[in-house]
C-alpha cells in the first residue's frame, strides 16, 4: 500500500523567513507526486506534479524538488498569503487514486 | 481544466437522517472520485465512481453508508445515510484533468 508522510505537521514563519516542507512516499512504480495548496474551508487546488527523480518545478515563490524517496516543497520569501496547508499525495501504477498525506499547515506572519 | 461545483456547500443535520451532496462538472469525464476529509485530516477516499457501472468503494466504506449515483458523465450525488456526528467532516468531488487532479469546494457537514 501506497505511504505519505509529510514533516513537519506545521511550520510557523516570519514574512521572508525561507523553509522547506518534506513529504516522504513508499510506492512501487511512481506514476507522479503531486503537490496542493488548501485554503480553510477550501477544496484543493493543484499546485505541481512531479514525475521522476530530479525534476523540479517552479511557480512564484514555491519550487518542488523530487528524488526517489522524497519530495521538498520550498518556500522563498514567504508572505502571509502563502498561509495554507500543503498536501502532498502520490499515483501508484495500477489506479488513479491518489494517496495523500496528512498535510504541513504553514502559517506566516507579517 | 476542469470546474467542479458542488451542493449543498454547506449542511447542519440531525443523527440519524441522510444528506445528498450534488456534484457537477463542465466537462464530461469518466471517472469521479469521492473523498472525505475529517476535521484536521488529510483527505481520505470513499470511492470512485464510473458511469454506467456501480461505485468501487475503498477499505471501510460501503454502499449501504455512502449510496453513489452516476447518472451521466458530467453528475455524481453522494448520500451520506443514517448520520452519526462521526460523519462531520467536508465531502470532496474530484475528476482528473490532463495530468491533474481537480477539486470541488467541498460540502462541510456536520451532525449533530
Amino acid at each position: 500500500e501506497d505511504q505519505v508522510t509529510q514533516s513537519p505537521e506545521a511550520l510557523r514563519l516570519q514574512e521572508g523567513e525561507s523553509s522547506s516542507l518534506n513529504c516522504s512516499y513508499t510506492v512501487s512504480g511512481l506514476r507522479g507526486l503531486f503537490w496542493y495548496r488548501q485554503d480553510p474551508g477550501k477544496g484543493p487546488e493543484f499546485l505541481f506534479t512531479l514525475y521522476s527523480a530530479g525534476e523540479e518545478k517552479e511557480k512564484e515563490r514555491l519550487k518542488a524538488t523530487l528524488t526517489k524517496k522524497e519530495s521538498f516543497l520550498h518556500i522563498t520569501a514567504p508572505k502571509p498569503e502563502d498561509s495554507a496547508t500543503y498536501l502532498c499525495a502520490v499515483l501508484g501504477p495500477n489506479d488513479y487514486k491518489l494517496s495523500f498525506g496528512a498535510g504541513t499547515t504553514v502559517t506566516v506572519r507579517a | 481544466s476542469a470546474v467542479i461545483s458542488q451542493k449543498p456547500s454547506r449542511d447542519i443535520c440531525q443523527r440519524g437522517t441522510s444528506l445528498t451532496i450534488q456534484c457537477q462538472v463542465d466537462s464530461q469525464v469518466t471517472m469521479m472520485f469521492w473523498y472525505r476529509q475529517q476535521p484536521g485530516q488529510s483527505l481520505t477516499l470513499i470511492a470512485t465512481a464510473n458511469q454506467g457501472s456501480e461505485a468501487t468503494y475503498e477499505s471501510g466504506f460501503v454502499i449501504d453508508k455512502f449510496p453513489i449515483s452516476r447518472p451521466n458523465l458530467t453528475f455524481s450525488t453522494l448520500t451520506v445515510s443514517n448520520m452519526s456526528p462521526e460523519d462531520s467532516s467536508i465531502y470532496l468531488c474530484s475528476v482528473w484533468g490532463h495530468n491533474e487532479q481537480f477539486f470541488g469546494p467541498g460540502t462541510r457537514l456536520t451532525v449533530l
